[in-house]
């Protein structure tokens, strides 16, 4: 069965500053994954993926996370973040079947973004 | 387009009574998924759909949760006896199921408090 770690509970960034959230996942093979982003009282919002091919996926609002087959990892980073970023980030994998076909995803337990100014 | 909807947003039951929660996916979207998120945990998958066919359904937690997909489109989560551990936010999530885009698109969620 596949497992995702997100190892920092909470990160505190200044407004302005770079951003490199982290993410690990334990698969027998390549997954799909994906980085979700949520606000409170809200659903998640996808805000990149990775299915194949090149492995540095741009995403939504800046945001870009690169694929490193070798360390199991697929860290998200934004270059300058917003006050707007402050949220719940969750990294997730998906579990990739030979007929092309998907599964329920397996989610970590997510990166709580806080700004300051 | 419309994304994901779901109703009641908000649902409070006392304990042992039985709930509904209802999903609406993104037109045309083949599969349809169920989770459920504890306070400061991240989702946990419940149940997957495609079109009417429950394929799986190894994340219910106990023979109390039922869910179900009669025309392939909306879909209903049904707690039986509602426990107070139960209290959670549920997310529904749909996707094309077809080709390679694999991508879960979420709804907003219900969150059950269970008194």
């Amino acid at each position: 069965a596949q497992s995702v770690t997100q190892p920092d509970i909470h990160i505190t960034v200044s407004e302005g500053a770079s951003l490199e959230l982290r993410c690990n996942y334990s698969y027998g093979a390549t997954p799909y994954l994906f980085w979700y982003v949520q606000s409170p009282g809200q659903g998640l919002q996808l805000l990149l993926k990775y299915f194949s091919g090149d492995t540095l996926v741009q995403g939504i609002k800046g945001f870009e996370a690169e694929f490193k087959r070798s360390q199991s990892s697929f860290n998200l980073r934004k270059p300058s973040v917003h006050w707007s970023d402050a949220a719940e980030y969750f990294c997730a994998v998906g579990a990739r079947y030979s007929g092309g076909g998907a599964d329920g995803l397996t989610f970590g337990k997510g990166t709580h973004l806080i700004i300051q100014p | 387009g419309a994304g994901v909807s779901q109703s009641p947003r908000y649902k409070v039951a006392k304990r042992g009574q039985d709930v509904a929660l209802r999903c609406d996916p993104i037109s045309g979207h083949v599969s349809l998924f169920w989770y459920q998120q504890a306070l400061g945990q991240g989702p946990e998958f419940l149940t997957y759909f495609q079109n009417e066919a429950q394929l799986d359904k190894s994340g219910l937690p106990s023979d109390r949760f039922f869910a179900e997909r009669p025309e392939g489109s909306v879909s209903t989560l049904k707690i039986q006896r509602t426990q107070q551990e139960d209290s959670a936010v549920y997310l529904c999530a749909s996707s094309l199921g077809r080709g390679n885009d694999h991508t879960q698109y979420f709804g907003p969620g219900t969150r059950l408090t269970v008194l």
